[in-house]
């Protein structure tokens, strides 16, 4: 059974804290790995797709890691803005085939 | 352009009535999966639809669920004799390319299905 796993389950900080979560999923057979950010009562919207050992992507204050070999991807928000309150999910694509398997994602809540 | 975009928004039905969901995807776009999100549940896979291929119906939980997929465009998502634990947000999702690792899924805004 496939499984991805993110923790911590929920966030809450203050506006200008940095934060960090974490992704897990299995190491072998891996694809690809898809991070999504879903605000509430709008449509999950992707942040990140990332391929390969080591990567590293950055938009904005917001970056990613991804480690392949031990099956973990890190996502960091720079000086947290109430805007940034949302639930960041992880997805693993273990195939070509597009079929994402989701953890249960973070979520961040930024206090003004 | 357009995104994708789900209809209803939100449906109440009494158990044991069938419903339709439908799906209208991003114009272009080669393949559409339906995700579903229930309460405390994570995003879990259903059925996913690749250009002309047979379908991957993997997730679908119940021969109650089917998913089809007209024409290469809009799919409708239906659900046979509801029962309550059927009750979830259910998401549409397009991509652009038919397989390969940076298949960016768009995804519409989901209707939310309430079995009474």
């Amino acid at each position: 059974i496939l499984n991805v796993e993110q923790s911590p389950q929920s966030l809450h900080v203050q506006e200008g804290d940095s934060t960090n979560f974490t992704c897990s999923f299995p190491s072998s057979n891996f694809y690809a790995l898809h991070w999504y950010r879903w605000e509430t009562a709008k449509s999950p919207e992707a942040l990140f797709v990332m391929t390969l050992n080591g990567d590293e992507k950055k938009k904005g204050r917001i970056s990613a890691t991804l480690n392949t070999k031990e099956g973990y991807s890190y996502l960091y928000i720079k000086g947290s803005q109430p805007e940034d309150s949302a639930t960041y999910l992880c997805a693993f694509l273990y195939n070509q085939g597009g079929k994402l398997i989701f953890g249960q994602g973070t979520e961040l809540s930024v206090k003004p | 352009g357009a995104g994708v975009s789900q209809s209803p928004s939100n449906k109440v039905t009494e158990k044991g009535k069938d419903v339709e969901l439908r799906c209208d995807p991003i114009s272009g776009h080669t393949a559409l999966y339906w995700y579903r999100q229930s309460l405390g549940q994570g995003l879990e896979f259903l059925i996913y639809f690749q250009g002309n291929s047979a379908p991957d119906k993997s997730g679908l939980p119940s021969d109650r669920f089917s998913a089809e997929r007209t024409g290469g465009s809009v799919s409708t998502l239906t659900i046979q004799r509801t029962q309550q634990e059927d009750s979830a947000v259910y998401l549409c999702a397009s991509s652009l390319r038919v397989a390969g690792p940076y298949n960016e899924q768009f995804f519409g805004p989901g209707t939310r299905l309430t079995v009474l």
